[in-house]
Protein backbone atom coordinates (compact mmCIF):
# COMPACT_ATOMS: atom_id res chain seq x y z
CA UNK A 1 0.00 0.00 0.00
CA UNK A 2 1.90 2.39 -1.31
CA UNK A 3 -0.23 5.69 -0.88
CA UNK A 4 -3.91 7.24 -1.86
CA UNK A 5 -4.84 6.27 -5.28
CA UNK A 6 -7.68 8.47 -7.08
CA UNK A 7 -9.19 7.27 -10.41
CA UNK A 8 -9.71 8.90 -12.86
CA UNK A 9 -6.69 10.85 -12.90
CA UNK A 10 -8.78 13.11 -15.79
CA UNK A 11 -12.26 13.22 -16.11
CA UNK A 12 -13.60 16.03 -19.28
CA UNK A 13 -17.74 15.31 -19.58
CA UNK A 14 -20.71 17.32 -20.90
CA UNK A 15 -22.60 20.03 -18.65
CA UNK A 16 -25.70 18.05 -17.34
CA UNK A 17 -24.16 14.52 -16.96
CA UNK A 18 -23.23 12.42 -13.64
CA UNK A 19 -19.50 11.84 -13.02
CA UNK A 20 -18.15 9.31 -10.16
CA UNK A 21 -14.32 9.54 -8.57
CA UNK A 22 -13.35 6.94 -6.44
CA UNK A 23 -10.34 7.11 -3.97
CA UNK A 24 -9.12 4.42 -2.21
CA UNK A 25 -6.90 5.27 0.76
CA UNK A 26 -4.19 4.12 2.66
CA UNK A 27 -6.22 1.23 3.91
CA UNK A 28 -4.64 1.76 7.80
CA UNK A 29 -6.38 5.25 8.47
CA UNK A 30 -9.60 5.56 9.35
CA UNK A 31 -9.87 9.30 8.23
CA UNK A 32 -10.95 9.72 4.80
CA UNK A 33 -11.53 13.74 3.46
CA UNK A 34 -12.73 15.30 0.02
CA UNK A 35 -11.46 18.56 -1.21
CA UNK A 36 -11.89 20.71 -4.57
CA UNK A 37 -9.19 23.11 -5.81
CA UNK A 38 -10.04 25.41 -8.28
CA UNK A 39 -7.26 27.06 -10.32
CA UNK A 40 -4.76 29.45 -8.52
CA UNK A 41 -6.23 28.76 -5.69
CA UNK A 42 -5.73 25.78 -2.13
CA UNK A 43 -7.83 23.23 -1.66
CA UNK A 44 -11.22 23.55 -0.08
CA UNK A 45 -12.67 21.18 2.38
CA UNK A 46 -15.74 19.47 1.02
CA UNK A 47 -16.23 16.32 3.87
CA UNK A 48 -15.21 14.06 5.45
CA UNK A 49 -15.39 10.22 6.72
CA UNK A 50 -14.34 8.61 10.35
CA UNK A 51 -14.51 4.69 9.00
CA UNK A 52 -17.72 4.58 7.23
CA UNK A 53 -19.89 7.60 8.79
CA UNK A 54 -19.93 10.76 6.95
CA UNK A 55 -19.28 13.34 9.81
CA UNK A 56 -19.59 16.83 8.11
CA UNK A 57 -20.03 18.28 4.99
CA UNK A 58 -18.88 21.86 3.74
CA UNK A 59 -21.08 24.52 2.14
CA UNK A 60 -19.51 24.33 -0.98
CA UNK A 61 -20.81 20.92 -1.39
CA UNK A 62 -24.12 21.52 -2.87
CA UNK A 63 -27.18 18.83 -2.79
CA UNK A 64 -25.82 17.52 -6.26
CA UNK A 65 -22.80 16.20 -4.58
CA UNK A 66 -22.62 13.14 -3.02
CA UNK A 67 -20.44 11.18 -1.32
CA UNK A 68 -20.06 7.73 0.01
CA UNK A 69 -17.53 5.46 1.89
CA UNK A 70 -19.00 2.00 2.38
CA UNK A 71 -17.89 -0.33 4.87
CA UNK A 72 -15.10 2.36 5.80
CA UNK A 73 -12.27 1.40 3.00
CA UNK A 74 -12.57 3.35 -0.42
CA UNK A 75 -14.78 6.40 -1.30
CA UNK A 76 -16.47 7.47 -4.26
CA UNK A 77 -17.79 11.35 -4.69
CA UNK A 78 -20.65 11.90 -7.11
CA UNK A 79 -21.62 14.69 -8.94
CA UNK A 80 -24.74 15.20 -11.00
CA UNK A 81 -26.28 17.32 -13.68
CA UNK A 82 -22.87 19.14 -13.92
CA UNK A 83 -21.91 22.60 -14.23
CA UNK A 84 -19.05 24.26 -15.74
CA UNK A 85 -18.27 25.64 -12.70
CA UNK A 86 -17.62 22.33 -10.89
CA UNK A 87 -14.73 22.01 -13.26
CA UNK A 88 -11.25 21.36 -10.79
CA UNK A 89 -9.37 19.39 -9.13
CA UNK A 90 -10.74 16.93 -6.54
CA UNK A 91 -8.20 15.72 -4.07
CA UNK A 92 -8.83 12.86 -1.78
CA UNK A 93 -6.67 12.58 1.23
CA UNK A 94 -6.31 10.06 4.33
CA UNK A 95 -5.53 10.12 8.04
CA UNK A 96 -5.20 8.47 11.14
CA UNK A 97 -7.53 10.55 13.70
CA UNK A 98 -5.97 12.65 15.45
CA UNK A 99 -2.36 12.53 13.57
CA UNK A 100 0.19 15.54 13.13
CA UNK A 101 1.45 13.88 10.20
CA UNK A 102 -1.32 11.42 8.77
CA UNK A 103 -2.97 13.69 6.02
CA UNK A 104 -1.89 11.73 3.13
CA UNK A 105 -2.99 13.43 -0.45
CA UNK A 106 -3.91 11.67 -3.70
CA UNK A 107 -3.08 13.04 -7.43
CA UNK A 108 -6.46 14.07 -7.45
CA UNK A 109 -9.33 14.15 -10.43
CA UNK A 110 -9.43 16.86 -12.59
CA UNK A 111 -12.89 17.06 -14.20
CA UNK A 112 -13.04 19.60 -16.93
CA UNK A 113 -17.09 20.37 -17.96
CA UNK A 114 -18.06 21.43 -21.69
CA UNK B 1 -10.83 37.16 7.23
CA UNK B 2 -8.93 34.78 5.74
CA UNK B 3 -7.41 32.16 8.51
CA UNK B 4 -4.35 31.74 6.21
CA UNK B 5 -2.52 34.27 4.39
CA UNK B 6 0.30 33.65 1.99
CA UNK B 7 1.47 36.93 0.34
CA UNK B 8 3.68 36.19 -2.07
CA UNK B 9 1.73 34.45 -5.42
CA UNK B 10 4.71 34.17 -6.98
CA UNK B 11 8.36 34.05 -6.10
CA UNK B 12 12.26 33.90 -8.53
CA UNK B 13 15.27 32.48 -7.23
CA UNK B 14 18.32 31.10 -7.71
CA UNK B 15 19.76 28.05 -7.45
CA UNK B 16 21.44 27.53 -4.11
CA UNK B 17 20.41 30.54 -2.27
CA UNK B 18 17.71 30.01 0.61
CA UNK B 19 14.50 31.13 0.07
CA UNK B 20 11.74 31.87 2.78
CA UNK B 21 7.76 31.83 1.91
CA UNK B 22 5.64 33.86 4.03
CA UNK B 23 2.66 32.61 5.84
CA UNK B 24 0.15 34.14 8.60
CA UNK B 25 -2.75 32.63 10.22
CA UNK B 26 -5.79 33.70 12.18
CA UNK B 27 -7.46 31.48 14.58
CA UNK B 28 -8.70 31.74 18.26
CA UNK B 29 -8.77 28.13 18.83
CA UNK B 30 -5.42 27.66 21.28
CA UNK B 31 -4.20 24.32 20.08
CA UNK B 32 -3.83 23.90 16.45
CA UNK B 33 -1.59 22.70 14.08
CA UNK B 34 0.54 24.43 11.21
CA UNK B 35 1.33 22.51 7.60
CA UNK B 36 3.82 23.26 4.52
CA UNK B 37 2.83 21.48 1.55
CA UNK B 38 4.04 20.83 -1.59
CA UNK B 39 2.48 21.16 -5.00
CA UNK B 40 4.17 20.12 -8.29
CA UNK B 41 2.81 20.43 -11.60
CA UNK B 42 1.60 16.71 -11.40
CA UNK B 43 -0.74 17.39 -8.78
CA UNK B 44 0.03 16.01 -5.61
CA UNK B 45 -0.03 17.53 -2.06
CA UNK B 46 3.57 17.11 -0.52
CA UNK B 47 3.93 16.75 2.79
CA UNK B 48 6.48 19.03 3.91
CA UNK B 49 6.39 19.68 7.80
CA UNK B 50 4.72 20.41 10.90
CA UNK B 51 4.71 22.61 13.89
CA UNK B 52 1.99 22.37 16.71
CA UNK B 53 1.09 25.50 18.14
CA UNK B 54 2.70 24.37 22.01
CA UNK B 55 5.52 23.44 20.14
CA UNK B 56 8.76 25.02 21.68
CA UNK B 57 10.89 24.62 19.26
CA UNK B 58 10.72 25.37 15.35
CA UNK B 59 10.16 22.46 13.28
CA UNK B 60 12.71 21.33 11.26
CA UNK B 61 12.85 18.46 8.08
CA UNK B 62 16.10 17.89 5.91
CA UNK B 63 16.38 21.41 4.28
CA UNK B 64 12.80 22.37 5.44
CA UNK B 65 12.51 24.83 8.57
CA UNK B 66 9.87 26.20 9.68
CA UNK B 67 9.57 29.88 11.51
CA UNK B 68 7.33 29.59 13.97
CA UNK B 69 6.37 33.36 16.06
CA UNK B 70 3.41 32.37 17.54
CA UNK B 71 2.85 36.37 18.82
CA UNK B 72 2.60 37.17 15.46
CA UNK B 73 0.82 34.35 14.07
CA UNK B 74 3.28 33.82 11.17
CA UNK B 75 5.15 30.26 9.96
CA UNK B 76 6.99 30.83 7.37
CA UNK B 77 9.02 27.98 5.54
CA UNK B 78 12.21 28.37 5.23
CA UNK B 79 13.97 26.28 2.51
CA UNK B 80 17.65 25.99 3.10
CA UNK B 81 20.32 25.38 -0.74
CA UNK B 82 17.42 25.55 -2.91
CA UNK B 83 16.84 23.07 -5.98
CA UNK B 84 15.48 23.24 -9.58
CA UNK B 85 13.03 20.33 -8.32
CA UNK B 86 11.89 23.08 -5.21
CA UNK B 87 9.86 24.64 -8.16
CA UNK B 88 6.39 23.98 -7.66
CA UNK B 89 3.39 25.41 -5.57
CA UNK B 90 3.34 25.84 -1.91
CA UNK B 91 0.57 25.79 0.27
CA UNK B 92 0.22 26.88 4.11
CA UNK B 93 -2.56 25.14 5.80
CA UNK B 94 -4.21 24.95 9.47
CA UNK B 95 -5.44 23.11 11.67
CA UNK B 96 -8.28 24.03 14.35
CA UNK B 97 -9.70 22.10 16.59
CA UNK B 98 -13.25 23.22 15.87
CA UNK B 99 -13.23 24.80 12.49
CA UNK B 100 -15.84 23.36 10.91
CA UNK B 101 -13.41 22.10 8.10
CA UNK B 102 -13.75 18.59 9.45
CA UNK B 103 -12.36 17.46 12.79
CA UNK B 104 -9.13 17.63 11.31
CA UNK B 105 -9.55 19.14 8.46
CA UNK B 106 -6.90 21.48 6.80
CA UNK B 107 -7.72 24.90 5.96
CA UNK B 108 -5.57 26.16 2.75
CA UNK B 109 -4.05 29.83 1.56
CA UNK B 110 -3.68 30.45 -1.92
CA UNK B 111 -0.39 29.15 -2.23
CA UNK B 112 2.79 30.58 -3.34
CA UNK B 113 4.04 29.22 -7.02
CA UNK B 114 8.19 28.99 -6.13
CA UNK B 115 10.38 29.13 -9.27
CA UNK B 116 13.78 28.08 -8.71
CA UNK B 117 16.22 29.12 -11.87
CA UNK B 118 19.71 27.64 -12.89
Amino acid sequence: DTGVSQNPRHKITKRGQNVTFRCDPISEHNRLYWYRQTLGQGPEFLTYFQNEAQLEKSRLLSDRFSAERPKGSFSTLEIQRTEQGDSAMYLCASSFTGANYGYTFGSGTRLTVV
Amino acid sequence: AQKITQTQPGMFVQEKEAVTLDCTYDTSDPSYGLFWYKQPSSGEMIFLIYQGSYDQQNATEGRYSLNFQKARKSANLVISASQLGDSAMYFCAMRERYSGGGADGLTFGKGTHLIIQP
